[in-house]
């Protein structure tokens, strides 16, 4: 069990750009969620998956927002044409799927958009 | 209204120190209640879970769960200047489709 592992750690990129991240999840986890954390605020959903299956998505992302998990393991959050208020922590995290979850996180990305 | 709602803080304790920190939430169909630590530039670990009523305890640690007054609590006994982080409280209805996190509280210990 190695953890959650993401990718980058972080990220600069200017304006109108795209960017992605990567997720790995602990091994056999089939629920996987994203979430974004601004500085003194706590994580605010973005979307979960159980295996490749994305069955939550926040109504706050809008469509510059994307995230996929082809196999049901990894996934990959896109960003098109990023914005400053894109600006945040990116925080990936999964569970087991047996029942009471609980969410283990990878250290997340942070997203720097000047 | 946010759904669930903790103090920002920070709150500055000496070592050893009782700390009490707490979350109020308005969705009385969730079911299972968390606390995480964070460190800064890390993810949330998880520190304690809980899914009824009542008072859990681990170690310095103790979470208390008022469904009725829709009211959580962390409590640390004997606190450490290595407890000093943001604490997170957490809650999910039964389907853990998603989990609704407080915006947390940034906790010192001072030595």
């Amino acid at each position: 069990d190695t953890g959650v592992s993401q990718d980058p750690r972080h990220k600069i990129t200017k304006r109108g750009q795209n960017v992605t991240f990567r997720c790995d999840p602990i091994s056999e986890h089939n629920r996987l969620y994203w979430y974004r954390q601004t500085l003194g605020q706590g994580p605010e959903f973005l979307t979960y998956f159980q295996n490749e299956a994305q069955l939550e998505k926040s109504r706050l992302l809008s469509d510059r927002f994307s995230a996929e998990r082809p196999k049901g393991s990894f996934s990959t959050l896109e960003i098109q044409r990023t914005e400053q208020g894109d600006s945040a922590m990116y925080l990936c995290a999964s569970s087991p799927g047996t029942g009471e979850e609980k969410l283990f996180f990878g250290s997340g990305t942070q997203l720097s958009v000047l | 209204q946010k759904e669930v709602e903790q103090d920002p803080g920070p709150l500055s304790v000496p070592e050893g120190a009782i700390v009490s920190l707490n979350c109020t939430y308005s969705n009385s169909a969730f079911q299972y209640f968390m606390w995480y630590r964070q460190y800064s530039r890390k993810g949330p670990e998880l520190l304690m879970y809980t899914y009824s009523s009542g008072n859990k305890e681990d170690g310095r640690f103790t979470a208390q769960v008022d469904k009725s007054s829709k009211y959580i609590s962390l409590f640390i006994r004997d606190s450490q200047p290595s407890d000093s982080a943001t604490y997170l409280c957490a809650m999910s209805e039964y389907n853990f489709n998603k989990f609704y996190f407080g915006s947390g509280t940034k906790l010192n210990v001072k030595p």
